[in-house]
Parts: structure tokens; C-alpha cells; sequence
């Protein structure tokens, strides 16, 4: 089946305390993005990727970091969570046909930082 | 600064009504505009319009982009429960790959 998984799908975290985001695709997608999605904000871009080895900042960066070693995973890192990065968090993938444009998209991972 | 805006926020109306949700946006660069659902998971793709692709439909849903005037419809026509979800725009823009997501229209249709 298509698809794209995350993990972990619900954590609770402290201050601080560095976690790891992963996502995965089975699709051979080229294109990856995180977002995050806060009520009132709708969803907001993180971080995207065009390939392996090439990643871009997208609207909300600050705080995260991301890595595309191979194609299928793009992981996000939180190197020293604070409790404003509270939030759902999905992964999208979608091929680079430009006439095709559908992202989909993973289950949404829902972190809380105290 | 790149955006896109909704509107409205919410809606409720009844089984059966006809609802028209409403997105513009101001994005260096555009290259496409994309409507999704959301129930309270994961957004699923609804519709993509292009400068060569303005106008989809797909049952009940149907959707124009305005390229004039930066702006796009999407039409629900005889709702149904199941229709009760947020309706996302978003706006491709720049590099590609780089979207741009309104904050929503939340529908409920009401039996």
C-alpha cells in the first residue's frame, strides 16, 4: 500500500530533551515537507526537500532541523524542544512531475512539550 | 510576504444546501493552487488548478481559479453530512516543493 508513516504518532516531552521525528515514504517520491499545524494558523511549512542531500528552509524553521540521507526518509529533528513547538506535525511526499501536484500526506504526529 | 487567506471561517448550514468556500492569495510566483479535506486527521487532496487547468470538477465538488483576481471557489453543491470537515487551500509557489496553506474553512452541515 502507498503510503506515508510517521512516528512516533502521539509523544509528550520536556524542555530540552532532543527527539527525532521520522517519517517514510514507499512511494519513491522525490519531494518531502514537514508542517506543523496550530489552531488559527492552519498549516504552516517547516522544512521541504527536492532530493536527497537538498533540503530548504520553509516559513517556520527555527527549532528544527531536518536530513534526506536516502530518498524514502526525511526525519525531524528537534534538537532542544520548547514548549511552543507543541503542535501536530505532519510529512507529505509527492512526485517532482510538475503535472501531478497531489501531496499526501502521513498520519500526523501530535507532540507536547512540557 | 507571501499568503494565502480563507473565507470564512466556519460555516453551518444543512443537508442539501449548496455552500461556496473562498481562497485568495498573494504568492511570488505561482504555479499551482490545491484544495484539500480535512476530518480530523491527515489532509486528503481534493482538486489541483493550474494557469492551463482553471476550472475542476469531481461530483458534488467543483472548483474555478480566478488568475486575475488571485483568487479561487470551491462549490459544494446538495450537502451531505460527510461533507463536515475543514476545506484547506494551499498555493505552490517559487521553488516548488514551497506551499502555502490558508487557516481553513470549517463546514458543518447539519442533518
Amino acid at each position: 500500500e502507498a503510503q506515508v508513516t510517521q512516528n512516533p504518532r502521539y509523544l509528550i516531552t520536556v524542555t530540552g530533551k532532543k527527539l527525532t521525528v521520522t517519517c517514510s515514504q514507499n512511494m519513491n517520491h522525490e519531494y518531502m515537507s514537514w508542517y506543523r499545524q496550530d489552531p488559527g494558523l492552519g498549516l504552516r511549512q517547516i522544512y521541504y526537500s527536492m532530493n536527497v542531500e537538498v533540503t530548504d528552509k520553509g516559513d517556520v524553521p527555527e527549532g528544527y532541523k531536518v536530513s534526506r540521507k536516502e530518498k524514502r526518509n526525511f526525519p525531524l529533528i528537534l534538537e532542544s524542544p520548547s514548549p511552543n513547538q507543541t503542535s501536530l506535525y505532519f510529512c507529505a511526499s509527492r512526485t517532482r512531475l510538475s503535472s501531478y501536484n497531489e501531496q499526501f500526506f502521513g498520519p500526523g504526529t501530535r507532540l507536547t512539550v512540557l | 510576504e507571501d499568503k494565502v487567506v480563507q473565507s470564512p471561517l466556519s460555516l453551518v448550514v444543512h443537508e442539501g444546501d449548496t455552500v461556496t468556500l473562498n481562497c485568495s492569495y498573494e504568492v511570488t510566483n505561482f504555479r499551482s493552487l490545491l484544495w484539500y479535506k480535512q476530518e480530523k486527521k491527515a489532509p486528503t487532496f481534493l482538486f489541483m488548478l493550474t494557469s492551463s487547468g482553471i476550472e475542476k470538477k469531481s461530483g458534488r465538488l467543483s472548483s474555478i481559479l480566478d488568475k486575475k483576481e488571485l483568487s479561487s471557489i470551491l462549490n459544494i453543491t446538495a450537502t451531505q453530512t460527510g461533507d463536515s470537515a475543514i476545506y484547506l487551500c494551499a498555493v505552490e509557489g517559487n521553488t516548488g516543493n514551497q506551499f502555502y496553506f490558508g487557516t481553513g474553512t470549517s463546514l458543518t452541515v447539519i442533518p
